[in-house]
């Protein structure tokens, strides 16, 4: 009874391709994000949405393109690949509130790029 | 530019022992500070927050210090065991506005047996 479920769990693809990673949450959250952990484990924010409204766009390559067909899912396209994008793309959700922002990560998108 | 500055980047200590790990922040706006714990192959998961209004908060052997002052805080963990091996990440965000988290670096704490 996954939250947040993120599939694939592992991609491994060449140089140029165009791959989507999808994420969808079962707990009702109105907003959704997309992080990206580095080979440091540094996690960055990249992308909110609000209701399927885009909130937050942290200075990602426009090769990176969300879209949330739904408030339960949020995908992430990736085109023209590079092997600087090999990292752990990680989905989350949360309940915008004043009591603060606990988000529910998935289990992580291990993306290789070779 | 990284918001929140957290160290040690990774430490050892014996089961039994109280690993530190301390963060510090320039914005004075942030005003919730949560702590994930990501175990190898997992997402992050919440594991304790702290508001600015209090110095210091409990659950169970977790304890997070807090320091609005010195904009600083950090977390403790009580009786260490080998299960709380894991990387810790400090984050803090703005209540009003809900939508993101600026984490930490992480510090990757190992609990030998």
């Amino acid at each position: 009874d996954t939250a947040v479920s993120q599939t694939p769990k592992y991609l491994v693809t060449q140089m140029g391709n165009d791959k989507s990673i999808k994420c969808e949450q079962n707990l009702g959250h109105d907003t959704m994000y997309w992080y990206k952990q580095d080979s440091k484990k540094f996690l960055k924010i990249m992308f909110s949405y609000n209701n399927k409204e885009l909130i937050i766009n942290e200075t990602v390559p426009n090769r990176f393109s969300p879209k949330s067909p739904d408030k339960a899912h949020l995908n992430l396209h990736i085109n023209s690949l590079e092997l600087g994008d090999s990292a752990v793309y990680f989905c989350a959700s949360s309940q915008a509130s004043t009591g603060g922002t606990e988000a529910f990560f998935g289990q992580g998108t291990r993306l290789t790029v070779v | 530019q990284q918001q929140v500055k957290q160290s040690p980047q990774s430490l050892i200590v014996q089961k039994g022992g109280i690993p530190i790990i301390n963060c510090a922040y320039e914005n004075t706006a942030f005003d919730y500070f949560p702590w994930y714990q990501q175990f190898p192959g997992k997402g992050p998961a919440l594991l304790i927050a702290i508001r600015p209004d209090v110095s210091e908060k409990k659950e169970g052997r977790f304890t997070i210090s807090f320091n609005k002052s010195a904009k600083q805080f950090s977390l403790h963990i009580m009786d260490s065991q080998p299960g709380d091996s894991a990387t810790y990440f400090c984050a803090a965000s703005i209540m009003a506005n809900d939508y993101k988290l600026s984490f930490g670096a992480g510090t990757t704490v190992t609990v030998r047996a």
